[in-house]
C-alpha cells in the first residue's frame, strides 16, 4: 500500500515568518510531487508541484524534493494570515497508475 | 472559461433516497475522479474514469455508482445502500501526468 504521511498539525507560525510543511511518502517509484491548498469549506487548489531533486521557487512558496530521502517539503516565506490554510501533499507514481496518492493535509494557522 | 463544474453546493437525501451528484468538465481532460471528504479528513477515493465508458472503483465505492458516457461528465450516484452519505463530494479531472483540477465541491447532508 503506497503512503504519504503529513502531520496532521495543526501548526502555528507567526506572520511574517517562514512555515515549513513536510511530506514523506512510501513509493520510490513515485516521479512528481503536488501541494494543495485548502481553505475550510472549499475545494483544494494546486499551488505548487515538482518533479527533480532540489528546490523549486515561485514567488513565496518553495517546494523542496529529496528522492533518496522520500521527503517533500514546502515552504513559505513572509507568511500572511490568508494562508492559514490546510495543505495537502500528494504524490504521482507509475505503481499507482498514475493516480495521485494524497497524504492527510497539515493544518497551518499564521497568527497575526 | 475552461473549468469543472459541480451541482448542486448543496445536498439533502432523505432516508432511503437515491442522489444523482453532477460533475461537468470543459478542460479536454481525460481521466476524472470522485472524492469523498468527511469533517478534518483527508480525501478518500470512490470511483475514478480514466477514458470514456470506463471506470474504476477506489477505496470506498460501496454505496456508489458512476457512469461515464461522455467525455465531459462523470456523475456520481449516493444510493441507498450507502448509510453514512453525510459528506463533501469533490469531483477532479486531470490530463494524464499533470495535477488535478477540482470542482467547488457538493456538500451532502442526510435529513
Amino acid at each position: 500500500q503506497k503512503e504519504v504521511e503529513q502531520n496532521s498539525g495543526p501548526l502555528s507560525v507567526p506572520e511574517g515568518a517562514i512555515a515549513s510543511l513536510n511530506c514523506t511518502y512510501s513509493d520510490r517509484g513515485s516521479q512528481s510531487f503536488f501541494w494543495y491548498r485548502q481553505y475550510s469549506g472549499k475545494s483544494p487548489e494546486l499551488i505548487m508541484f515538482i518533479y527533480s531533486n532540489g528546490d523549486k521557487e515561485d514567488g513565496r512558496f518553495t517546494a523542496q524534493l529529496n528522492k533518496a530521502s522520500q521527503y517533500v517539503s514546502l515552504l513559505i516565506r513572509d507568511s500572511q494570515p490568508s494562508d492559514s490554510a490546510t495543505y495537502l501533499c500528494a504524490d504521482r507514481s507509475k505503481d499507482s497508475n498514475y493516480q495521485l496518492i494524497w497524504g492527510a493535509g497539515t493544518k497551518l494557522i499564521i497568527k497575526p | 472559461d475552461g473549468g469543472i463544474t459541480q451541482s448542486p453546493k448543496y445536498l439533502f437525501r432523505k432516508e432511503g433516497q437515491n442522489v444523482t451528484l453532477s460533475c461537468e468538465q470543459n478542460l479536454n481532460h481525460d481521466a476524472m475522479y470522485w472524492y469523498r471528504q468527511d469533517p478534518g479528513q483527508g480525501l478518500r477515493l470512490i470511483y475514478y474514469s480514466q477514458i470514456v465508458n470506463d471506470f474504476q472503483k477506489g477505496d470506498i465505492a460501496e454505496g456508489y455508482s458512476v457512469s461515464r458516457e461522455k467525455k465531459e461528465s462523470f456523475p456520481l450516484t449516493v444510493t441507498s445502500a450507502q448509510k453514512n452519505p453525510t459528506a463533501f463530494y469533490l469531483c477532479a479531472s486531470s490530463r494524464t501526468g499533470l495535477g488535478y483540477t477540482f470542482g467547488s465541491g457538493t456538500r451532502l447532508t442526510v435529513v
